[in-house]
């Protein structure tokens, strides 16, 4: 299993990104995927979800719900997440996180995480 | 929202001694917590999954117990790989929330 983010970068506040995440070494269809965020020297803040198959389910974190949208694209074993209107306070390493399903429904798996700095 | 609080922030210990880290939840999340470990510069890594099962090729002397709103984390014998910092996560319901994080450093 290997999950390999990119996009990341310095955006000036009000700007946009669009984070991406490869998956490969499992079926990605069948399974749901996340992003999970860091601040620097802070702790771990998950940030949105996205069911197997169509993607038909997905949830936000309120700090980014309206501003940011998770999609995926099971043709290139990829999710993404676009990131609208960003705030100095989105500064972080994002990582997109396989969901365990039912083996715990925990992150199994994670990227390496790309670096996201918001900032004039 | 679910909030969990980690306790202590900081563990100072020395190899080969037994770690205890608590995570409590603000409500009751049954048994649905895991257990991570993050060292500097890297991803998370997944520990425990529903409160006390080991994930894919993590050594027994990681041990997760607890229900309800009270679990934790015990690693026995500690090695030099294992100072890190851990977070407990619940997946009972959504947002999906961490704890601030438990620092394990070498005494």
């Amino acid at each position: 299993v290997q999950l390999v983010e990119s996009g990341g970068g310095l955006v000036q506040p009000g700007g946009s990104l669009r984070l991406s995440c490869a998956a490969s070494g499992f079926t990605f269809t069948t399974y749901s995927m996340n992003w999970v965020r860091q601040a620097p020297g802070k702790g771990l803040e998950w940030v949105a979800y996205m069911s197997p198959g169509g993607g038909t389910i997905v949830y936000y974190a309120d700090s980014v719900k309206g501003r940011f949208t998770i999609s995926r694209d099971n043709a290139k074993n990829s999710v993404y997440l676009q990131m609208n209107n960003l705030r100095a306070e989105d500064t972080a390493v994002y990582y997109c996180a396989r969901d365990a399903g039912d083996r715990g429904y925990a992150f199994d798996f994670w990227g390496q995480g790309t670096v996201v700095t918001v900032s004039s | 929202e679910i909030v969990l609080t980690q306790s202590p922030a900081t563990l100072s210990l020395s190899p080969g001694e037994r770690a205890s880290l608590s995570c409590r939840a603000s409500q009751s999340v049954s048994t649905y917590l895991a257990w991570y470990q993050q060292k500097p510069g890297q991803a998370p890594r997944l520990l425990i999954y529903d409160a006390s099962n080991r994930a894919t090729g993590i050594p027994a002397r990681f041990s997760g117990s607890g229900s309800g709103t009270d679990f934790t984390l015990t690693i026995s014998n500690l090695e030099p790989e294992d100072f890190a910092v851990y977070y407990c996560q619940q997946r009972y319901n959504w947002p999906r929330t961490f704890g601030q994080g438990t620092k394990v450093d070498i005494k």
